[in-house]
């Protein structure tokens, strides 16, 4: 079956970094995207990854490597307004996108 | 600016009743998506399609239904409400079904079926 995995709830203070990891399993691999989504509202795109190695947008990197099955987000000078859910999505050998279940972010003053 | 809107935000019906859900995107995007998000879930696919009179069945997709007439609307329907339906149900456009092609998401439909 397909599964993307990630930590349910994670801790982290203002200011400092964080990352969220995330391994997959899937049909085929079509690219690796990030969504963030705040408490009540819509997600929205953060990144994509299809090749290995590290894409960089500003305080955001996201970090992607296929043979492991593995990616993660980072997250530069945490601010208050990066508590979230950060979500974790596949795009499978039918185009379709497999999402893991999110990893809900609090940032600490 | 180019938007996706979905109607109503919030919805409270009756086991049985029938539902309708709507979509309507402004993107003038071909592709269009129905998922459900519930805790402990990522979201789900229920239904997609990627033009004027193309749908299929997602993961999910048992006890509703979609058509599309036009580009901009996709609206999801839930023949016979159940329990097991209440949920938040987001709508998506993207531009592509390729590769790097993000999907843009509507504010999302909390329904509540009792």
């Amino acid at each position: 079956g397909q599964n993307i995995d990630q930590p349910t709830e994670m801790t982290a203070t203002e200011g400092a970094i964080v990352q969220i990891n995330c391994t997959y399993q899937t049909s085929g691999f079509n690219g690796l995207f990030w969504y963030q989504q705040h408490a009540g509202e819509a997600p929205t795109f953060l990144s994509y990854n299809v090749l290995d190695g590290l894409e960089e947008k500003g305080r955001f990197s996201s970090f992607l490597s296929r043979s492991k099955g593995y990616s993660y987000l980072l997250l530069k000078e945490l601010q208050m307004k990066d508590s979230a859910s950060y979500l974790c999505a596949v795009k499978d050998s039918n185009y379709q996108l497999i999402w893991g279940a999110g990893t809900k972010l609090i940032i600490k003053p | 600016d180019a938007e996706i809107t979905q109607s109503p935000r919030h919805k409270i019906t009756e086991t049985g009743r029938q539902v309708t859900l709507a979509c309507h995107q402004t993107w003038n995007h071909n592709n269009m998506f129905w998922y459900r998000q519930d805790l402990g879930h990522g979201l789900r696919l229920i239904h997609y399609s990627y033009g004027v009179h193309d749908t299929n069945k997602g993961e999910v997709s048992d006890g509703y239904s979609v058509s599309r007439s036009n580009t901009e609307d996709l609206p999801l329907t839930l023949e016979s409400a159940a329990s097991s339906q209440t949920s938040v149900y987001f709508c998506a456009s993207s531009e592509s079904a390729g590769e790097s092609y993000e999907q843009y998401f509507g504010p999302g439909t909390r329904l509540t079926v009792t």
